[in-house]
Formats: C-alpha cells, sequence, structure tokens
C-alpha cells in the first residue's frame, strides 16, 4: 500500500522565518507533488520534482530518491504563505497518493 | 500548463437530492481525475475520467452514487446522486499534462443538510 506522511502537522512560525515540511514515501514513484492549498479548498501546484532540487522564488524542493524523502523550504516566510502544503506521489497510472498535509501559519 | 474553470464553488443541498460539479479545460487534456476531500482529511482519488470510455472508479466509489460524464477533451461532469450529510466535503478535478504536472480545479465546497 502507497503511504505518504508528512511532518509536521502544524507549524507556526513568525514571519521572516525559515521553514521546512518534510514528506517520505513508501514506494518507489515516478516523480512527487508539492501542492498548496488556501481556505477556499483550491489547490495550486508548486513542484513537481523526480529528482534533485527545485526553486521558484521563496520556495525549494528537495528529493532524496534513495531515502523515498523531500522537503519542502521557504525562506523569509510571509503570512500569505499561510496555507496548507500537501506532497503527493505520482504512482502508476499517473495516479496521486496524497499525504494529509501541513497546516502552516505564519504569524506577523 | 491549463486553466480549469470548476462550478459551482459551493453550494448547500438537502439530504436525498443530486448535484452537478462541472469541470471545463482551456485545453485538450486525456486524463481527468475527480478527489474528494472530507473534512480535516486528506483527498482521496473517486474515479479517473478519460474521454471516450467509462470512468475507471476506486475502491469504495460507486457509478450510482457518483456518475461522471467526459463527453470531449475539455468537458467533465461529476454527478453526487441521493446526498447524505457524509457528502458533504470538497470535491475537486484535476488533469495531468505531462511536464507541466497537475492542474487542479478551485474546488466545490458542498453542505448537505
Amino acid at each position: 500500500k502507497n503511504e505518504v506522511e508528512q511532518s509536521p502537522q502544524n507549524l507556526t512560525a513568525q514571519e521572516g522565518e525559515f521553514i521546512t515540511i518534510n514528506c517520505s514515501y513508501s514506494v518507489g514513484i515516478s516523480a512527487l507533488h508539492w501542492l498548496q492549498q488556501h481556505p477556499g479548498g483550491g489547490i495550486v501546484s508548486l513542484f513537481m520534482l523526480s529528482s534533485g532540487k527545485k526553486k521558484h522564488g521563496r520556495l525549494i524542493a528537495t528529493i532524496n530518491i534513495q531515502e523515498k524523502h523531500s522537503s519542502l523550504h521557504i525562506t523569509a516566510s510571509h503570512p500569505r504563505d499561510s496555507a496548507v502544503y500537501i506532497c503527493a506521489e505520482i504512482g502508476s497510472n499517473y495516479k496521486l497518493t496524497f499525504g494529509k498535509g501541513t497546516l502552516l501559519t505564519v504569524n506577523p | 500548463s491549463a486553466v480549469i474553470s470548476q462550478k459551482p464553488s459551493r453550494d448547500i443541498c438537502q439530504r436525498g437530492t443530486s448535484l452537478t460539479i462541472q469541470c471545463q479545460v482551456d485545453s485538450q487534456v486525456t486524463m481527468m481525475f475527480w478527489y474528494r476531500q472530507q473534512p480535516g482529511q486528506s483527498l482521496t482519488l473517486i474515479a479517473t475520467a478519460n474521454q471516450g470510455s467509462e470512468a475507471t472508479y476506486e475502491s469504495g466509489f460507486v457509478i450510482d452514487k457518483f456518475p461522471i460524464s467526459r463527453p470531449n477533451l475539455t468537458f467533465s461532469t461529476l454527478t453526487v446522486s441521493n446526498m447524505s450529510p457524509e457528502d458533504s466535503s470538497i470535491y475537486l478535478c484535476s488533469v495531468e499534462q505531462g511536464s507541466y504536472g497537475y492542474t487542479f480545479g478551485s474546488g466545490t465546497r458542498l453542505t448537505v443538510v
């Protein structure tokens, strides 16, 4: 059974802090997605990566295929970064298996 | 990447009724997925909808409860039938676009009373 584990479940930070969210998965995958979900429910794709590291603005995602582990980092966090961050592994037949999400709250 | 218009964004429905959710994509896509997110839970795949074939449902989801249409490569609907309060969830559609990854609709927040 595919399992995706995220930590922490909840994270509160002060504006400007460096944030790390971790994701572990249990089986070999083709790629991993990091997603952002705002309170209204809509989901935005942040990264899709199968190796190494990707950077977009203040967001950095890394993946270690051998260790089946990925991290999402946010530098210089801001209150507008407050959201639920979800990692999802892309398995067979393009199906996504989602982690339970990390609720990030960044206080001013 | 594709842009998806999902409607309605939210609805409050009486138990026993049905609601049809629509997703319109601004480009042709082969694979479309429908998800449910129950309160406080992660997303769960309901079914995969490919144009020209019957939708493929995941374990625990049946066609009579969640009929899906996929008449062309840019449009799909999901109907939640004979609703009960347990169907209160966010429903989302998504498309797969190769190197662009996955794009999601804005979600439909359904409350059944």
